[in-house]
């Protein structure tokens, strides 16, 4: 079955230090990616998506991702997290159709 | 670029009236747009997808009824919740995609309270 799996449901981490968000799907084929950030009583904010080609994509705000076909993750990265970093992160993915699959969601909180 | 908009942002309604929420695509032409229920601290849940011109595509346990959705045009698609009771109560979200199996762009939301 295809699904998605964020296993983190919160994460603390001080300001300034690393930050890795981890993301897992199930899927015979490669998928379309994508990460998004929701801040308290907002929308969604797409932060970077990975489509094809190199395997490490940039996103808006320092924000990184690697997608790793043979760990079938799709890991967000920043070196260095802001105090504004806190929310609610989302991985999402496009499987064979044009419906978006959501992970649980993994709530971000910062630490001055 | 790629900016959805949502009007209103919030509504309070008196139990057994309809509202209805905008979702519009300001800078492209969406040929899909999506709806979208959030409870508190959980994540998304699709109701429904809307083509430009045809009838929407609504998810299983979905009443089409009770939320009816039209996509008028390649910018603009409107969700009426009809009759709404307290347990309508929700925030909404839509989102619009350029193309078929592309990236969605979503909307800052719609906070509905039914007393």
């Amino acid at each position: 079955a295809q699904s998605v799996t964020q296993p983190d449901i919160h994460i603390t981490v001080s300001e300034g230090a690393s930050l890795e968000l981890r993301c897992n799907y199930s899927y015979g084929a490669t998928p379309y990616l994508f990460w998004y950030v929701q801040s308290p009583g907002q929308g969604l904010q797409l932060l970077l998506k990975y489509f094809s080609g190199d395997t490490l994509v940039q996103g808006i705000k320092g924000f990184e991702a690697e997608f790793k076909r043979s760990q079938s993750s799709f890991n967000l990265r920043k070196p260095s997290v802001h105090w504004s970093d806190a929310a609610e992160y989302f991985c999402a993915v496009l499987f064979n159709t044009d419906k978006l699959i959501f992970g649980t969601g993994t709530r971000l909180q910062v630490f001055p | 670029g790629a900016v959805v908009s949502q009007h209103p942002s919030w509504v309070i309604c008196k139990s057994g009236t309809s509202v209805k929420i905008e979702c519009r695509s300001l800078d492209f032409q969406a040929t899909t747009m999506f709806w979208y229920r959030q409870f508190p601290k959980q994540s998304l849940m699709l109701m429904a997808t809307s083509n430009e011109g045809s009838k929407a595509t609504y998810e299983q346990g979905v009443e089409k009824d009770k939320f009816l959705i039209n996509h008028a045009s390649l910018t603009l698609s409107t969700l009426t919740v009809t009759s709404a009771h307290p347990e309508d109560s929700s925030f909404y979200i839509c989102s619009a995609s350029p193309g078929y199996k592309d990236t969605q762009y979503f909307g800052p939301g719609t906070r509905l309270t039914v007393l």
